[in-house]
């Protein structure tokens, strides 16, 4: 159990435009998501910690404007990146919690490339 | 946040057991040592994690010092398909944030 699925897995768009990304958990309940960032060969940084029904808290240095986190169900969350530019460019991985917070479960992450 | 060192990189054999250090001097009492690892192109994999005692699961085995400054993950029989970004993570329990650092790059070889 505990699987993570994100959606989609890789995905190219234009300067400009907004791209949405999902994260799911398939086989549990997760109160709580985070979502992270990773550059090529640098490691994973936390961009933002959600729970369910309520606002992302976001770790400093993220512009919450720019990063729409929503978290509308106990299976869902989405990471909206607003006007794309090319340096927004890298890996955003999800991950979910059950309630304890002492394990994350991660998605798959998703390549996006901004042209 | 107690921090932790590790070696950059690693080499080991195919079918060989892989010792992966990590040293993190300044843990508190109350902090867990937690290992994950992510394979190329992929979301970071739960391994382990203990307190003080060693612990073994499927997938590996976790000696902790006595005095708890440093600490071993072991891959008993390595195979190509544990090459991967070995993380060593220290946090409390319930405290939501992994920090990651830069890790071991893990490279088993035939």
């Amino acid at each position: 159990g505990a699987v993570v699925s994100q959606h989609p897995s890789w995905v190219i768009c234009k300067s400009g435009t907004s791209v949405k990304i999902e994260c799911r958990s398939l086989d549990f309940q997760a109160t709580t998501m985070f979502w992270y960032r990773q550059f090529p060969k640098q490691s994973l940084m936390l961009m933002a910690t959600s729970n369910e029904g309520s606002k992302a808290t976001y770790e400093q240095g993220v512009e919450k404007d720019k990063f729409l986190i929503n978290h509308a169900s106990l299976t869902l969350s989405t990471l909206t990146v607003t006007s794309a530019h090319p340096e927004d460019s890298s890996f955003y991985i999800c991950s979910a919690s059950k309630g304890d917070l002492s394990e994350q479960y991660f998605g798959p992450g998703t390549r996006l490339t901004v042209t | 946040d107690a921090k932790t060192t590790q070696p950059p990189s690693m080499d080991c054999a195919e079918g060989r057991a892989a010792n992966l250090p990590c040293n993190h001097s300044t843990i508190s009492g109350n902090e867990y040592v937690y290992w994950y690892r992510q394979i190329h192109s992929q979301g970071p994999q739960y391994i382990i994690h203990g307190l003080k005692n060693n612990e073994t699961n499927e997938m590996a085995s976790l000696i902790i010092t006595e005095d708890r400054k440093s600490s071993t993950l072991i891959l008993p029989h390595a195979t190509l398909r544990d090459t991967a970004v070995y993380y060593c993570i220290v946090r409390e329990y319930n405290d939501y944030k992994l920090s990651f650092g830069a890790g071991t790059t893990v490279t088993v070889r035939a």
